[in-house]
């Protein structure tokens, strides 16, 4: 069982907009700002898509987007596109050094 | 860029010990960022089981504290983790990640190890 709760799967139309939450406690996504978020495609690497809860590395797209709401944290991907189909998995810092992730959600695009 | 490639046994025996390698490409693993190692097992989500510093300091994740060994060979660009007294339950798809502060910015494609006899 994961620390983190992620539905296991969202779906969306291309063009849309999917929103995915990932909930946890104040001991971990409430309690710091370092929610990421990696988008993993079968057979490659994990792909870092968002850090510290809003901040994207250099060359990700800006249809990714993250935000935090007390110990739930979210990713939004606008314009849903064929390439975003993948599963993508939410992760916090847990304090003690120790790192925390979900279980992973399925992302299709109808 | 880092490109990050992980190496490992494929099959392992339960109670034995489990051995894998991440050799690391376009960096120095002497840089100022910690080398850590993860888990996803089938069907299941990914897990963060430790990272090392090239300066020796090590973070561990607590529940598997007790089985891990973490190591780095600066001489060969490498880091390796050690998972001893293996079950069925650490069957597991291995991956290597540079580690920035409180996430993973690099990976590797990751290395499939089935514990079974």
């Amino acid at each position: 069982q994961s620390a983190l709760t992620q539905p296991p799967s969202a779906s969306g139309s291309p063009g849309q907009s999917v929103t995915i939450s990932c909930t946890g406690t104040s001991s971990d996504v409430g309690g710091y700002n370092y929610v990421s978020w990696y988008q993993c495609h079968p057979g490659k690497a994990p792909k870092l898509i968002i850090y510290e809860v809003t901040k994207r590395p250099s060359g990700v797209t800006d249809r990714f987007s993250g935000s935090k709401s007390g110990n739930t944290a979210s990713l939004t991907v606008s314009g849903l596109q064929a390439e975003d189909e993948a599963v993508y998995h939410c992760s916090s810092y847990g304090g003690n050094s120790n790192l925390v992730f979900g279980g992973g959600t399925k992302l299709t695009v109808l | 860029q880092p490109q990050l490639q992980e190496s490992g046994p494929g099959l392992v025996k339960p109670s034995e010990t489990l051995s894998v390698t991440c050799s690391v490409s376009g960096d120095s693993i002497s840089t100022n960022y910690y080398w850590g190692w993860l888990r996803q097992p089938p069907g299941k989500g990914l897990e963060w089981i430790a990272s090392i510093h090239h300066s020796q300091s090590k973070v561990y994740s607590p529940s598997l504290k007790s089985r891990v060994t973490i190591s780095v060979d600066t001489s060969k660009n490498q880091f390796s983790l050690k998972l001893s007294s293996v079950t069925a339950a650490d069957t597991a798809v291995f991956y290597c990640a540079r580690h920035d502060l409180h996430h993973f910015d690099y990976w590797g494609q990751g290395s499939l190890v089935i514990v079974s006899s």
